[in-house]
């Protein structure tokens, strides 16, 4: 157990549909990441969010968008789902400053049908 | 941006032999380096890592080695066993603002008994 909690851990929804998945990250750590895992894209940075603030984006969708709240804890949501953005939605946290290793959670797994 | 090739896809081993998995990158800023253990369903978790001011880092039965100048690492596994069987992800990161992590495709390593 990596500390980092992910909720739902599955999510069955349709098409053109918005969800929101939520993640708390380890006690102390300030900085989350979101990551998509797919079969065809293997795992790819999303965005990241340091105490609160955006601090970097990757291949996120326009669709897509994320926030971290004062308690730390961040959720991504995705909106107008299209049958590609099944997945594995990973989060991971790190701590600030020298602190570099990264700690994933348990992942939510999305179908879009 | 960051580009990481990891090879091979696929690894065979009988029991007790070892594993070498290879990687390059292609930002000459990154300085960290990352590898992952992803057991089917489950989340990616940190065996080991290796900073650019190192050149090998051992951990047990796993080793990294890095080569700065020829921009490639490697991940060693001596005496493998059948629990090691899973897919393993190698990762660069720059440290530039951010702490992402550029993922390779990843290896599939069947431990056989």
């Amino acid at each position: 157990d990596s500390g980092v909690t992910q909720t739902p851990k599955h999510l069955i929804t349709a098409t053109g549909q918005r969800v929101t998945l939520r993640c708390s990250p380890r006690s102390g750590d300030l900085s989350v990441y979101w990551y998509q895992q797919s079969l065809d894209q293997g795992l790819q940075f999303l965005i990241q969010y340091y105490n609160g603030e955006e601090r970097a984006k990757g291949n996120i969708l326009e669709r897509f968008s994320a926030q971290q709240f004062p308690d730390l804890h961040s959720e991504l949501n995705l909106s107008s789902l299209e049958l590609g953005d099944s997945a594995l939605y990973f989060c991971a946290s790190s701590v600030a400053g020298s602190g570099r290793e990264q700690f994933f959670g348990p992942g939510t797994r999305l179908t879009v049908l | 941006g960051e580009n990481v090739e990891q090879h091979p896809s696929t690894l065979s081993v009988q029991e007790g032999d070892s594993a070498v998995i290879k990687c390059t990158y292609s930002d000459s800023a990154s300085n960290y380096f990352p590898w992952y253990k992803q057991e089917l369903g489950k989340r990616p978790q940190l065996i080991i890592d290796i900073r650019s001011n190192v050149g090998e880092k051992k951990d047990q039965r796993i080793a990294v080695t890095l080569n700065k100048t020829a921009k490639h690492f490697s991940l060693h596994i001596t005496e493998t066993q059948p629990e090691d069987s899973a897919v393993y992800f190698c990762a660069a990161s720059s440290g530039a603002g951010s702490y992402q992590l550029t993922f390779g495709k990843g290896t599939k390593l069947s431990v056989i008994p």
